[in-house]
């Protein structure tokens, strides 16, 4: 079985400053961990992902996420914070061993970026 | 290249009755997965098909049927309605299994009275 965890319901931050939301996930095998974007009426938007290689992922907009294995971790970072970010961040994982695609989604973090 | 779209993109149904929607991938995708969106329960995996085939599917009731055809293009079907349906549908489509990322579409909002 894999789960999500995205343990902050809303994480809120100035325009300007650095911002982290958090993810943190459970396989039985190798994770493959996505980052994805929801802006109200849309759909999701994909921000980045790790599949394997370097632990440091940049992806879209200057999104970066660092993923740790031994904290089982997959946290979204960018230096400076947009009010334009301000939307609903889903962190999802797959296991390498599952045949198909599907995905396993957190609960989501809605950011809120204060000017 | 045209993103994912999905049809209809709102949709009010009574208590009872069937719906089907439908969803028309990225070309050249041949994987399309459908997903639940409630506030209640967040974001579900419901199935997802690979060359007209279901390869895996989610917990949910036999009221909740696909099919995909052989142009990638895929519907869902959910029969006899429940309150409990309202939700956004949302439909994705990737390259072939493994690494590659899932591109959504916009969904269907479906509102059951």
């Amino acid at each position: 079985a894999q789960s999500v965890a995205q343990p902050e319901d809303q994480v809120n931050v100035a325009e300007g400053n650095p911002l982290t939301v958090k993810c943190t996930y459970s396989v039985s095998g190798n994770p493959y961990l996505f980052w994805y974007v929801q802006y109200p009426n849309r759909g999701l938007q994909f921000l980045l992902k790790y599949i394997t290689g370097d632990n440091l992922v940049k992806g879209s907009y200057g999104f970066e996420a660092e993923f740790n294995k031994s904290q089982t971790s997959f946290h979204l970072k960018k230096p400076s914070a947009l009010v334009s970010d301000s939307a609903l961040y889903f962190c999802a994982v797959r296991d390498y061993n599952n045949a198909g695609n599907m995905l396993t989604f957190g609960g989501g973090t809605r950011l809120m970026v204060k000017p | 290249k045209a993103g994912v779209t999905q049809t209809p993109r709102y949709l009010i149904k009574t208590r009872g009755q069937q719906v089907t929607l439908s969803c028309s991938p990225i070309s050249g995708h041949r994987s399309v997965s459908w997903y639940q969106q409630t506030p209640g329960q967040g974001l579900q995996f419901l199935f997802e098909y690979f060359s007209e085939t279901q390869r895996n599917k989610g917990n949910f009731p036999g009221r909740f049927s696909g099919r995909q055809f052989s142009n990638s293009r895929s519907e869902m079907n959910v029969s006899t309605l429940e309150l409990g349906d309202s939700a956004l549908y949302l439909c994705a489509s990737s390259l072939v299994q493994g690494r590659n990322e899932q591109y959504f579409g916009p969904g269907t909002r479906l509102t059951v009275t």
